[in-house]
């Protein structure tokens, strides 16, 4: 257990429909991250917040948002959604003070678009 | 370009013996951080191994090493004496940038080890 929690495992929608998925960091990290895994774009950087402020953006979509909480919690908004949105995504979480330290990975959020 | 690659869609290897995953990675950063992650098909991530740029030492965490080639631009993973419960995916990152800001890793595309009885 990494101890980064997220919610809902599973989420099944409909194009068009919007969804929030919703990331616990491991207690006293600051940093959280959010990747996409696709079959065809593998392992993708969304967004970094360190200690709720937006710290690096990749290859996020504009309908795509997400903030962290004052309780460092994040959650990931995705709206309009796309049957190509269907993929694994990751949250995962670390201090946020040194450059060698790992990142603890949740065990992803399985969202389908039918 | 791609920063980090992975040349093996898929391994094999016999139950006991060595494998060596490769991974080549691009930076034009002198600091920055290589990290192998596992990826069983129960979908988690999982971290392996760390080696510094810095790190005059090769990186060991039990079963694994990581081979680091800095002129060749290279990180392979090593892992010793196989096991079935090694079967996985398993991915290379790296993370840039200067020290003390723990940006975002960029990962490989992945290669795919089988370990077979």
């Amino acid at each position: 257990d990494s101890g980064v929690t997220q919610t809902p495992k599973h989420l099944i929608t409909a194009t068009g429909q919007r969804v929030t998925l919703r990331c616990s960091p491991r207690s006293g990290d600051l940093s959280v991250y959010w990747y996409q895994q696709s079959l065809d774009q593998g392992l993708q950087f969304l967004i970094q917040y360190y200690n709720g402020e937006e710290r690096a953006k990749g290859n996020i979509l504009e309908r795509f948002s997400a903030q962290q909480f004052p309780d460092l919690h994040s959650e990931l908004n995705l709206s309009s959604l796309e049957l190509g949105d269907s993929a694994l995504y990751f949250c995962a979480s670390s201090l946020g003070g040194t450059h060698g330290e790992k990142l603890f990975f949740g065990s992803g959020t399985q969202l389908s678009v039918l | 370009a791609q920063k980090i690659t992975q040349t093996q869609p898929g391994m094999f290897v016999q139950e006991k013996e060595a494998v060596t995953l490769d991974c080549t990675y691009d930076t034009s950063d002198q600091s920055y951080g290589l990290f192998w992650y596992k990826q069983p098909s129960s979908g988690e991530m999982i971290f392996l191994i760390y080696q510094g740029s810095y790190d005059e030492q090769n990186a060991t965490e039990g079963r694994y090493s990581l081979n680091f080639q800095k002129a060749r631009k290279s990180a392979n993973l090593v892992i010793s004496a196989s096991q079935l419960g090694d079967s996985a995916m398993y991915f290379c990152a790296m993370r840039e940038g200067q020290s003390g800001s723990a940006r975002q890793l960029t990962f490989g595309s992945g290669t795919q080890l089988t370990v077979l009885p």
